[in-house]
């Protein structure tokens, strides 16, 4: 029971570079969301996902781009990194619902903008 | 706008001793609330939710939540605290609307004294 798995786990990169983030879950979920965890903000919505091919922008969503044509995979990419994407990014799924269901968190994702 | 807020960075208490982690929410509609904990390194995980029903939540690993409308409150609880219940805590809301969203407190980092 693989649940939902991020890669890299730990990156370093530079400023203006293009950077992907991974996320595949195996539940089949219809929600798929990517977040930023930032000390003194929690965790940010980037964008989410309702269904492969359905993406909408969250909280914070400028300078990210995200795709998802399958329902497993969710890839998130930092067109051109800056330093203010430094950050712990985690991807999360859930099921099909009216915004009651429980949300499943990756491990996470370390990214280091140098 | 739904938002909670967190009012405590650090919660300090001693093994055995019962816990309190706060969180105060303002919402429009009827509140979805939630109570995640991140261990170090790791993803966050679900502790339990309220939708509607009882205003005491029991959850996982013995935690609880008492919802409280007048207070518009959702403290997370627990008789007896252990060093492992050490982490940082976030209580979250659900956005309005039919979606899945939910939108994060800053997090309070419990720390338990041996």
């Amino acid at each position: 029971d693989a649940g939902i798995t991020q890669s890299p786990r730990y990156k370093i990169t530079e400023t203006g570079r293009q950077v992907t983030l991974m996320c595949h879950q195996t539940w089949s979920h219809s929600y798929m969301f990517w977040y930023r965890q930032d000390l003194g903000h929690g965790l940010r919505l980037i964008y989410y996902s309702a269904a492969a091919d359905i993406t909408d922008k969250g909280e914070v969503p400028d300078g990210y781009v995200v795709s998802r044509s399958k329902t497993e995979n969710f890839p998130l990419t930092l067109e051109s990194a800056t330093r203010s994407q430094t950050s712990v990014y985690f991807c999360a799924s859930s099921t099909e619902g009216g915004g009651v269901e429980t949300q499943y968190f990756g491990p996470g994702t370390r990214l280091l903008v140098l | 706008a739904q938002s909670v807020a967190q009012p405590e960075d650090q919660v300090n208490v001693a093994e055995g001793n019962p816990l309190t982690v706060k969180c105060t929410y303002s919402v429009s509609g009827n509140p979805y609330l939630f109570w995640y904990v991140q261990y170090p390194n790791r993803g966050l995980q679900f502790l339990l939710k309220y939708i509607t029903g009882d205003n005491l939540v029991k959850g996982s690993y013995g935690f609880e939540a008492e919802f409280n409308k007048s207070q518009t409150s959702f403290h997370l609880k627990k008789p007896s605290a252990l060093v492992s219940d050490s982490a940082l805590y976030f209580c979250a809301v659900r956005d309005g609307g039919a979606t899945n969203k939910l939108i994060f407190g800053t997090g309070t980092l419990l720390a338990v004294q041996p």
